[in-house]
């Protein structure tokens, strides 16, 4: 079974909402996250690392002010897509480990449509 | 900077034999994975490197070479359902960074 859980996989929100993505880990602690989005027929493109109890390391380029990330526990890392537009509809993804020399598990991944 | 390089699409037939290669250039290195995905749907693991040589687990394989940034994945006996996209990912600096990944199509 999954051992990081990601919620909703879809969701359709309007122009200007904002949205929230969880990222969960079931059955250890994770003390790293990352978050990443992907577009169609591209890779997967890393938009921040997330350590437990820290603010996030943003990629290049990467608003910090619109994509909102919070890991507050061990367990639990969120995205908010803040005053969301069409083009940041996308399929947005979340990994999680113990350690950086641990192995990565991914979430199943969240499909946003901004209409 | 991080630089992961794989070709973007390959084709192959089915039971043969198909390599896909990936050099990458980062700051810092913990290990190589493979991943698979199919469209829509979230990465599988498929192996990890971290030590020089090759890793064989069924029909999939790893090499790696640190010395000269390389690795490659290793499909035998393709089937059909092998139809998907190939991503490398170099672990590093505290980050896990992907290539862009390899569409692989098996045709009969």
């Amino acid at each position: 079974g999954a051992v990081v859980s990601q919620h909703p996989s879809r969701v359709i929100c309007k122009s200007g909402t904002s949205v929230k993505i969880e990222c969960r880990s079931l059955d250890f602690q994770a003390t790293t996250m990352f978050w990443y989005r992907q577009f169609p027929k591209q890779s997967l493109m890393l938009m921040a690392t997330s350590n437990e109890g820290s603010k996030a390391t943003y990629e290049q380029g990467v608003e910090k002010d619109k994509f909102l990330i919070n890991h507050a526990s061990l367990t639990l890392s969120t995205l908010t897509v803040a005053s969301a537009h069409p083009e940041d509809s996308s399929f947005y993804i979340c990994s999680a480990t113990q350690g950086m020399r641990d192995t990565i598990y991914f979430g199943e991944g969240s499909w946003l449509t901004v209409v | 900077g991080q630089n992961i390089d794989q070709p973007t699409e390959m084709t192959a037939t089915e039971g043969a034999i198909v390599q896909i290669n990936c050099t990458y250039q980062t700051s810092g290195f913990n290990g190589l994975f493979w991943y698979q995905q199919h469209a829509g749907e979230a990465p599988t693991f498929l192996s990890y490197n971290v030590l020089d040589g090759l890793e064989e687990k069924g029909r999939f394989s790893s090499f790696l070479s640190r010395s000269k940034g390389y690795s490659y994945l290793l499909l035998k006996e393709l089937q059909m359902k092998d139809s998907a996209s190939y991503l490398c990912a170099v672990q590093g600096g505290g980050k896990l960074i992907f290539g862009q990944g390899t569409e692989l199509s098996v045709k009969p």
